[in-house]
C-alpha cells in the first residue's frame, strides 16, 4: 500500500480552524485517501473519507490536492473534544478486504 | 443500535500463559478484523474473518490465532506469552468484506498487560 506523512503533533486553539495535512505522494490513481482519529481511551472512528473532489460531512472536510498527493483534513471549529491522534489512510480500490494500514498519525492538542 | 463490544476490557497475564479476548460485531456486521496497537509499533492489523473465513492475516507469529461464529462473534487466542504482547487489542467489523470503502467500526479494545 501507498505510505503517507504527517506531522507528529499539531497545536490548536478551542473553537479556531483546524488544517491536518497529510502526504502521500505515491498514491494510485485507484486509492481513496480515508482519515479516522482515535479519541483518547477508545478505539479510532472513521472521520471521513474521498477520492478526487473535496468532500464535507458533520465531522469535518477534506481537501484533496488537484494532483493527489496531498490532502488536508480540516476541523473547521475545534473543540476540546477533537483532542485526538489523526490518521490519513489509503484505502486501494482492489482491497475488497478489513486491513488498514495505521501509519503514525497526527496527535491534535486543543487549547482552550 | 450498539457498537462494537471487546471483552474483558482488561486483562494481566503471565510470560507463558494464554489468553482469549472475545469480540460482538455491530449486529448485521458479518466481518471482523483484530488490530494490536503499542507504543513502539503503532496500530497493526492482524487478521480478518468474515462467514467464519479467515480471509486475511498480517505478519505475526502463529502463536496468534483467531476464530469467528456463526453469529459474527470473534475470539483471538495469544498462546505462551511474551511481554512485547502486553498491548491494546482492537477488533473492528464492518457489513460486507466486498466494500474496500465501507466504514469499519472500532471497539473500545482489551488492555492486556504481561508481566
Amino acid at each position: 500500500d501507498a505510505k503517507t506523512t504527517q506531522p507528529n503533533s499539531m497545536e490548536s486553539n478551542e473553537e479556531e480552524p483546524v488544517h491536518l495535512p497529510c502526504n502521500h505522494s505515491t498514491i494510485s490513481g485507484t486509492d481513496y485517501i480515508h482519515w479516522y482519529r482515535q479519541l483518547p481511551s477508545q478505539g479510532p472512528e472513521y472521520v471521513i473519507h474521498g477520492l478526487t473532489s473535496n468532500v464535507n460531512n458533520r465531522m469535518a472536510s477534506l481537501a484533496i490536492a488537484e494532483d493527489r498527493k496531498s490532502s488536508t483534513l480540516i476541523l473547521h471549529r475545534a473543540t476540546l473534544r477533537d483532542a485526538a491522534v489523526y490518521y490519513c489512510i489509503l484505502r486501494p480500490t482492489n482491497n475488497a478486504g478489513n486491513m488498514l494500514t495505521f501509519g503514525g498519525g497526527t496527535r491534535l492538542m486543543v487549547k482552550p | 443500535k450498539a457498537g462494537v463490544t471487546q471483552t474483558p476490557r482488561y486483562l494481566i497475564k503471565t510470560r507463558g500463559q494464554q489468553v482469549t479476548l472475545s469480540c460482538s460485531p455491530i449486529s448485521g456486521h458479518r466481518s471482523v478484523s483484530w488490530y494490536q496497537q503499542t507504543p513502539g509499533q503503532g496500530l497493526q492489523f492482524l487478521f480478518e474473518y468474515f462467514s467464519e473465513t479467515q480471509r486475511n492475516k498480517g505478519n505475526f507469529p502463529g502463536r496468534f490465532s483467531g476464530r469467528q461464529f456463526s453469529n459474527s462473534r470473534s475470539e483471538m487466542n495469544v498462546s505462551t506469552l511474551e511481554l512485547g504482547d502486553s498491548a491494546l487489542y482492537l477488533c473492528a467489523s464492518k457489513q460486507t468484506v466486498g466494500d474496500s470503502q465501507e466504514t469499519q467500526y472500532f471497539g473500545p479494545g482489551t488492555r492486556l498487560l504481561v508481566l
